[in-house]
């Protein structure tokens, strides 16, 4: 069973370019997550996406920033017009839904790393 | 608002020697989850622990939830090189659950 999928792995963009980070979920899984992590530091949570569905995007800066989970396909994690406090780790999760404690595990994918130059 | 404070943010220890973490938040959770990430790695789950006072226990790893259930920490018993990385708490956001509230992290490194 294929774990959350993320590319590409590394992503090196010039200020004022787009960057678009994919995210393919465990499959059987319908919850994703989307984060941030800069260099020493902890995960800022971003957005929580269902199919064609965004349930909370809180995290997300509300300029710049879009996310999508499209009824086919990965989910895409976009960002215009980058600036160099962009460049981070973004990470995304996959989870199930956990019944049992009504709160779900969530499955990393190896991440993107954003550098802005 | 809603804060996760986790204690130490740096632990270097000899490699034998125990180590603990301690998550802490402002408010009662219904549960927590542990996870940790290996230097240039992504956050991998532990466990979670859901009930009062409860503990579970991994070969060299004990999880304990705080009878309050406000507070956790992770021991982790004869550290092993392989033990480096971070190790952070995961608690449910106070005002909508489906958002995940990440501690700080404690980084354990290890002298061999």
């Amino acid at each position: 069973n294929a774990g959350v999928m993320q590319n590409p792995r590394h992503l090196v963009r010039r200020r004022g370019q787009e960057a678009r980070l994919r995210c393919s979920p465990m499959k059987g899984h319908s919850h994703v997550y989307w984060y941030r992590q800069l260099p020493e530091e902890g995960l800022k949570f971003m957005v929580y996406l269902q199919k064609e569905n965004i349930i909370d995007e809180s995290g997300m800066p509300k300029e710049r920033f879009s996310a999508e989970f499209p009824k086919e396909g990965p989910s895409i994690l976009r960002i215009q017009q980058v600036v160099r406090g962009d460049s981070a780790a973004y990470f995304c999760a996959s989870s199930p839904l956990d019944r049992a404690t009504n709160w779900e595990t969530q499955y990393f994918g190896p991440g993107t790393r954003l550098l802005v130059l | 608002g809603q804060q996760v404070m986790q204690i130490p943010q740096y632990q270097h220890v000899q490699e034998g020697e125990d180590f603990t973490t301690y998550c802490n938040s402002s408010t009662t959770l219904s549960n927590i989850q542990w996870y940790k990430q290996r230097p240039g790695g992504h956050p991998v789950f532990l466990i979670q622990l859901v009930k009062s006072g409860e503990v579970k226990k991994q070969k060299r790893l004990t999880f304990q939830f705080g009878e309050a259930k406000k507070n956790s920490s992770l021991h982790i018993t004869a550290t092993q090189t392989t033990d480096v990385g971070t190790y952070f708490c995961a608690v449910p956001g106070y005002s909508s659950a489906s958002k995940i509230i990440f501690g700080s992290g404690t980084r354990l490194s290890i002298r061999p």
